[in-house]
């Protein structure tokens, strides 16, 4: 089955730098690649997903990349806030149907002002 | 509140108990989902349903657990004989026709 890797755990930046964080899976067959925003005491919201066919998708500060060949995304977050301190996750699913997304253990991303 | 709604949000039980949790999916959502989630790790399924058929369950899914969705709509998720380690945040989600998966906030339970 589907395994996802992602670092690092935690990541400590200050207000107005960027962050990136790394996730890679081991199935060749995953085609959709969300990412989630956990803050405490909430569920995880997603924030942005790719799939397969594409190699980068922006939405204003968040931007994903996907290197198939790699088997690896990142999720790049620039001119970071306070607001945007939480914990992030990746996924990974498969085009079948039903298939669950499998997720990252998750990395604290901490925003100094 | 048009969102995926879980009840209750806290459960505090004794080891040996049998605990229900409800899940009211985003309406017309014919996918459900039930993950799992510990201190410091990402959610862990544990079962799916398109529309009222239970169409995937982990292997994390033992014999104690039980989940339905009788009607297509709300889902329930039953733990019998809990156990300390059953202790975690439950969470449900849903979606239609995409992978966009929406979610709760989740069950926190605690067994004592």
């Amino acid at each position: 089955g589907e395994n996802v890797e992602q670092h690092p755990s935690t990541l400590s930046v200050q207000e107005g730098d960027s962050a990136v964080i790394k996730c890679t899976y081991s199935d060749s067959a995953s085609n959709y690649f969300p990412w989630y925003k956990q803050e405490l005491g909430k569920g995880p919201q997603l924030i942005i997903d790719i799939r397969s066919n594409v190699g980068e998708k922006k939405d204003q500060r968040i931007a994903v990349t996907l290197n198939k060949t790699a088997k690896h995304f990142s999720l790049h977050i620039t001119e970071t806030q306070p607001e945007d301190s939480a914990v992030y996750f990746c996924a990974a699913r498969t085009n079948q149907a039903g298939t669950a997304l499998i997720f990252g253990k998750g990395t604290t991303l901490s925003v100094s002002s | 509140d048009t969102g995926v709604s879980q009840n209750p949000r806290h459960k505090i039980t004794k080891r040996g108990q049998n605990v229900t949790f409800r899940c009211d999916p985003i309406s017309e959502h014919n996918r459900l989902y039930w993950y799992r989630q510990t201190l410091g790790q990402g959610p862990e399924f544990l079962t799916y349903f398109q529309n009222e058929a239970q169409l995937e369950k982990s292997r994390l899914l033992s014999d104690r657990f039980s989940a339905e969705r009788p009607k297509g709509s709300f889902s329930t998720l039953e733990i019998q004989r809990t156990e300390q380690g059953d202790s975690a945040m439950y969470l449900c989600a849903s979606s239609f026709g995409s992978e966009k998966l929406f979610f709760g906030s989740g069950t926190q339970l605690s067994v004592l």
